[in-house]
């Protein structure tokens, strides 16, 4: 079946810091992925829609220059993470569209803590 | 406007009984359910999905009930095992390739 490769499973980094997320599908292209973020005992929230080779569209309240992303190409997408507070720790996950069948396949997550 | 939605929280369920969890939503246009299951720290993984046309779909231990009428589905598992534990996320297709999840329930299957 599909996988969805998310690297890393997690990251501490330093306010001020950037870090950057990568999601990869293994056995399949998608041309489309999608980043969500999930709080402790909270329902996912998507982000954003990520297309290849066009800018990423953003849900109502995701700032776009502090949640970079890139979609490069069609087994590739990045969530970057710029001048990281506190209040971004959270688990990140993406996912990629595999079929009306399945939906989505997602990725294993990442969860970010900024010290 | 939270159109699919979970309302319980959390249930916990004694183990080799059934395991009922309630999802509502309010878009008519909806045509495609799916339940999602989900540990701590992993992503989401495909659990089974039904389609509009379809009062009923079933997989081993996995159900999945739909009342278009009411615009209410249901998942059902039995018997409930202790690995059964995990949040479970309903979500419904808005558009081509856009899910919309409803909050999540978790389920806690007690020894």
């Amino acid at each position: 079946g599909a996988v969805v490769s998310q690297h890393p499973s997690r990251v501490i980094c330093k306010s001020g810091t950037s870090v950057k997320i990568e999601c990869r599908s293994l056995d399949f292209q998608a041309t489309t992925m999608f980043w969500y973020r999930q709080f402790p005992k909270q329902s996912l929230m998507l982000m954003a829609t990520s297309n290849e080779g066009s800018k990423a569209t953003y849900e109502q309240g995701v700032e776009k220059d502090k949640f970079l992303i890139n979609h490069a190409s069609l087994t590739l997408s990045t969530l970057t993470v710029t001048s990281a507070h506190p209040e971004d720790s959270s688990f990140y996950i993406c996912s990629a569209w595999t079929g009306r069948s399945y939906g989505y396949t997602f990725g294993s997550g990442t969860r970010l803590t900024v010290v | 406007d939270q159109q699919v939605k979970q309302n319980s929280p959390s249930l916990s369920v004694q183990e080799g009984r059934i395991s009922i969890l309630n999802c509502d939503y309010t878009n008519s246009m909806f045509d495609y359910f799916l339940w999602y299951k989900k540990y701590p720290a992993e992503g989401p993984t495909f659990l089974i999905s039904i389609s509009s046309i379809k009062d009923k779909n079933e997989d081993g231990r996995f159900t999945v009930f739909l009342n278009k009428s009411a615009k209410h589905l249901s998942l059902h598992i039995v018997p409930s095992q202790p690995g059964d534990s995990a949040v479970y996320f309903c979500a419904a297709f808005q558009g081509a390739q856009k899910l919309v999840f409803g909050q999540g329930t978790r389920l806690t299957i007690n020894p």
